[in-house]
């Protein structure tokens, strides 16, 4: 199986602050990779998916890049609704493996 | 737009099995994927099968081949889960989620997720 590896496990940040979280993968997986977000009591949202395309209504401050084992997810300009958990995931192969995930907390 | 909806949270006894239902509105799954996920308190996310309902075809983690089976009623526009033999450990929120294939294929809606809780 593909490990997911992400960081950090958890980061606190102001409103308005630039964050970029990273995920790191055991093995190359081209572009197949997704972000998602998780408020507590909530589903997971796609964010971003094939590492940096946005998925239809989330917002333009959220974007992704990186290829083969190395990616990341930045949000640009942190609003309150965006204190969350992050999950990265790929989707080269399966089985489907996440990343442990990041809390992004309020500094 | 397709939402999933989940039937309400369980409470097992070790040993015993629960089935959980994943229901779609608002569309039809018989052209999509079906999956799987599970978050245990304090632990991530955790992939565990699908199913391609119009084929009934399915695929599972290893960890949970033999423990769990995907199953979908066509008409009812309806996946189930069936987790057998469950354990302590076993206690978590289970989601269904739709796949959507562009270039490969990712998890876009999720279900409200089911709370499992396996305690004697």
């Amino acid at each position: 199986d593909i490990q997911m590896t992400q960081s950090p496990s958890s980061v606190s940040a102001s409103v308005g602050d630039r964050v970029t979280i990273t995920c790191r993968a055991s093995q190359g997986i081209g572009s197949w990779l997704a972000w998602y977000q998780q408020k507590p009591g909530q589903a997971p949202r796609l964010l971003i998916y094939a590492s940096s395309s946005l998925q239809s209504g989330v917002p333009s401050r959220f974007s992704g890049s990186g290829s083969g084992t190395e990616f990341s997810l930045t949000i640009s300009g942190l609003q309150p609704e965006d204190f969350a958990t992050y999950y990265c995931q790929q989707a080269n192969s399966l089985p489907w493996t996440f990343g442990q995930g990041t809390k992004v907390e309020i500094k | 737009q397709v939402q999933l909806v989940q039937s309400g949270a369980e409470v097992r006894k070790p040993g015993s099995s629960v089935n959980i239902s994943c229901k779609a509105s608002g569309d039809t799954f018989t052209s999509h994927t079906i999956s799987w996920v599970r978050r245990a308190p304090g632990q991530g996310l955790e992939w565990m099968g699908k199913i391609i309902p119009v084929l009934g075809i399915t695929n599972y983690a290893q960890k949970f081949q033999g423990r769990v089976t995907i199953i979908a009623d066509k008409p009812t526009n309806t996946v189930f889960m069936v987790v057998t033999r469950l354990r302590p450990q076993d206690t978590a929120v289970y989601f269904c989620a739709r796949e959507i294939l562009v270039g490969r294929n990712w998890l876009d809606p999720w279900g409200q997720g089911t709370l499992v809780t396996v305690s004697s």
